[in-house]
């Protein structure tokens, strides 16, 4: 079975520009996740959605972040405009909702604004 | 709100002996799951062990084990015979059910190191 897949696995982007980052959740599952992972503040929660439907926003930093899911098999994580301070490795997770089970983590884009 | 701690940010541990990692969440829910997942250098997140609130048995995985303390709130996660490649950042995670979807809370993760 494929897992979650993310893209790109890598970006290297100067600051000011915009950065799509893209997830693909398991077939079946209707509850995704993005996360953003650094040394300094670990792993943090920034949306999620059920059912495409965005239930918790409220670690988005800030209005330069946006996410979107139009279908159950595809959801994006938009910053724009990008800083430096963006830098850090963000994960996609995808679980069957509210079917009891745990989280499958894609392989995460690790995203360098320069 | 819930909240998972993990109070060892880094722990050591020689090839072939057992470690536990230790986790403790606070909850008012009766019904949940807890995982301990592995980020090994290469960042992916594996799945090690899960458990069920509902199970009195602890969860066992090959070398992988747990010890579930419900009452005391205590998720610890037990590597026996450590090999060099549970060198990794390990998370414990609790997660609830609702009908918005399954909510998640993660602990800051424990640093593992298993000496050759």
């Amino acid at each position: 079975d494929a897992g979650v897949i993310q893209s790109p696995r890598h970006e290297v982007t100067e600051m000011g520009q915009e950065v799509t980052l893209r997830c693909k959740p398991i077939s079946g599952h209707n509850s995704l996740f993005w996360y953003r992972q650094t040394m300094m503040r670990g792993l943090e929660l920034l949306i999620y959605f059920n059912n495409n439907v965005p239930i918790d926003d409220s670690g988005m930093p800030e209005d330069r972040f946006s996410a979107k899911m139009p279908n159950a098999s595809f959801s994006t994580l938009k910053i724009q405009p990008s800083e430096p301070r963006d830098s850090a490795v963000y994960f996609c997770a995808s679980s069957q909702g509210t079917v009891p089970g745990p989280q499958h983590f894609g392989d995460g884009t690790r995203l360098s604004i320069l | 709100a819930q909240t998972v701690t993990q109070s060892q940010p880094e722990m050591s541990v020689q090839e072939a002996e057992t470690v536990t990692l230790s986790c403790t969440y606070d909850t008012s829910e009766n019904n949940y799951y807890l995982f301990w997942y592995k980020q090994p250098p290469s960042r992916q997140m594996i799945l090690v062990i899960r458990q069920e609130a509902y199970k009195q048995q602890n969860a066992t995985e090959n070398r992988f084990s747990v010890n579930f303390q419900k009452a005391a709130k205590s998720f610890s996660l037990k590597i026996s015979d450590s090999q060099l490649g549970d060198t990794a950042m390990y998370f414990c995670a609790f997660m609830k059910s609702q009908n918005t979807g399954n909510q998640f809370y993660f602990g800051t993760g424990t640093s593992l190191t298993v000496i050759p």
